[in-house]
């Protein structure tokens, strides 16, 4: 089975700050990762992926995320905040073996203050 | 020009009823899902259909039925609605089955059931 967790409820940071959201998998064999965010009353939005190549996957608002296999990490990056980067935001894995169900986490809020 | 529609945004209820939700996405996509999300932001898949064809089926009531009458529409059909069933239902398309596909995502539709 495969399975994400995002230990974090919620992120606070300041404008301008670099920020983190944390994401850990598991997967059969080799995953498939994506962050996905959400602003209120809204729809999902994609933001990045993982497939393969550079464990460096830079995306889309500036966002980037790095894929760390030994830690089965794919933790979310932006050097620096923007109060509009709030929003409740997403990852998601999808094991290449098998399987069509793409598996998200319980998402993390940020809230980034002035 | 929005990619992928819902309708109705709102739709409020009495338990027992039955109630439909519309899907339709212009994308030219091949596979189409439903997703719950729930009072606590928590995501979950619920079907997909990859050319018209059911390829993912939780473990979900059979009151909840959905209908794909070609590529580009995917509807739900709830049967005797219950509290339960309150939550935000969203739609979403990818190119082709979940694997490295992005998946894009309705604006969801606001389910309340009294």
């Amino acid at each position: 089975a495969q399975s994400v967790a995002q230990p974090e409820d919620q992120v606070n940071v300041a404008e301008g700050n670099p920020l983190t959201v944390k994401c850990t998998y598991s997967v059969s064999g080799n995953p498939y990762l994506f962050w996905y965010v959400q602003y209120p009353n809204r729809g999902l939005q994609f933001l990045l992926k993982y497939i393969t190549g550079d464990n460096l996957v830079k995306g889309s608002y500036g966002f980037e995320a790095e894929f760390n296999k030994s830690q089965t990490s794919f933790h979310l990056k932006k050097p620096s905040a923007l109060v509009s980067d709030s929003a409740l935001y997403f990852c998601a894995v999808r094991s290449r073996g098998g399987g069509n169900k793409l598996t998200f986490g319980t998402g993390t809020q940020l809230k980034v203050e002035l | 020009d929005t990619a992928v529609s819902q309708t109705p945004k709102y739709l409020v209820t009495q338990m027992g009823n039955d109630k439909s939700i519309k899907c339709e996405q212009n994308l030219g996509h091949d596979t189409m899902y439903w997703y719950k999300q729930d009072s606590k932001k928590f995501l979950k898949i619920m079907f997909s259909y990859n050319n018209k064809e059911l390829i993912i089926n939780e473990t979900v009531p059979n009151r909840f039925s959905p209908k794909s009458p070609d590529k580009a529409h995917l509807n739900l059909h709830i049967n005797s609605l219950e509290l339960g069933d309150s939550a935000v239902y969203f739609c979403a398309s990818s190119p082709g089955p979940p694997g490295q596909e992005t998946q894009y995502f309705g604006p969801g539709t606001r389910l309340l059931v009294l």
